[in-house]
């Protein structure tokens, strides 16, 4: 199974700072990861995918970059919706695999 | 709208049997592989189970291969799980979810998710 490994697994941050988070992929997976945005109490919901293709409606502030085994999310100014948990998945080989998850909490 | 709408969880007893159903809308169903995603109360997410437009294919994770069964009506638009054999770790909101592909290429996503239905194995 790949694993994949997220850092920070949370972190503090002010509205209006640049934010990045990063993941890390057990072997290289082929640009076959997407990352979710999820809020308390609510279902994920798709940002980027393959690496770094914006999802439709996601704001600009939001972009996802790497290669191989390396990725990272960055949100280039955090906004208060921007509070939440965020993963990334790998879809590159069943078992299809999520990284565990980093909080993004208002410092 | 475009939509998933689960439903079918609920408190059931260790070794029971339970089964899910997502409602799809908006979209045209049978175009798409579908899947099914968990998550553990206060934890993060875990992919159950894929199925592809027709049904012909179908994918599990280990830990429910042999006690979980996911199946299709298009003619429906829905989506089912059927869990059986539950044990208390298989407790978390399920999720229904749409894959999409980007064209051309073997790396997709999923694009649509439900709210959930919360399934609670317990005596």
């Amino acid at each position: 199974d790949i694993q994949m490994t997220q850092s920070p697994s949370s972190l503090s941050a002010s509205v209006g700072d640049r934010v990045t988070i990063a993941c890390r992929a057990s072997q290289s997976i082929n640009s076959c990861l997407n990352w979710y945005q999820q809020k308390p109490g609510k279902a994920p919901q798709l940002l980027i995918y393959a690496v770094s293709s914006l999802q439709s409606g996601v704001p600009s502030r939001f972009s996802g970059s790497g290669s191989g085994t390396d990725f990272t999310l960055t949100i280039s100014s955090l906004q208060p919706e921007d509070f939440a948990t965020y993963y990334c998945q790998q879809s590159y080989s069943i078992p299809i695999t999520f990284g565990q998850g980093t909080r993004l909490e208002i410092k | 709208e475009v939509q998933l709408v689960e439903s079918g969880g609920g408190l059931v007893q260790p070794g029971g049997s339970l089964r899910l159903s997502c409602a799809a809308s908006g979209f045209t169903f049978s175009s798409y592989w579908m899947s099914w995603v968990r998550q553990a109360p206060g934890k993060g997410l875990e992919w159950v189970a894929n199925i592809k437009q027709d049904g012909s294919e179908k994918y599990y994770v280990d830990s429910v291969k042999g006690r979980f069964s996911i199946s299709r009506d298009n003619a429906e638009n829905s989506l089912y799980l059927q869990m059986n054999s539950l044990r208390a770790e298989d407790t978390a909101m399920y999720y229904c979810a749409r894959i999409s592909w980007v064209t051309g290429t073997s790396r997709w996503y999923f694009d649509l998710w439900g709210r959930g239905t919360l399934v609670t194995v317990s005596s």
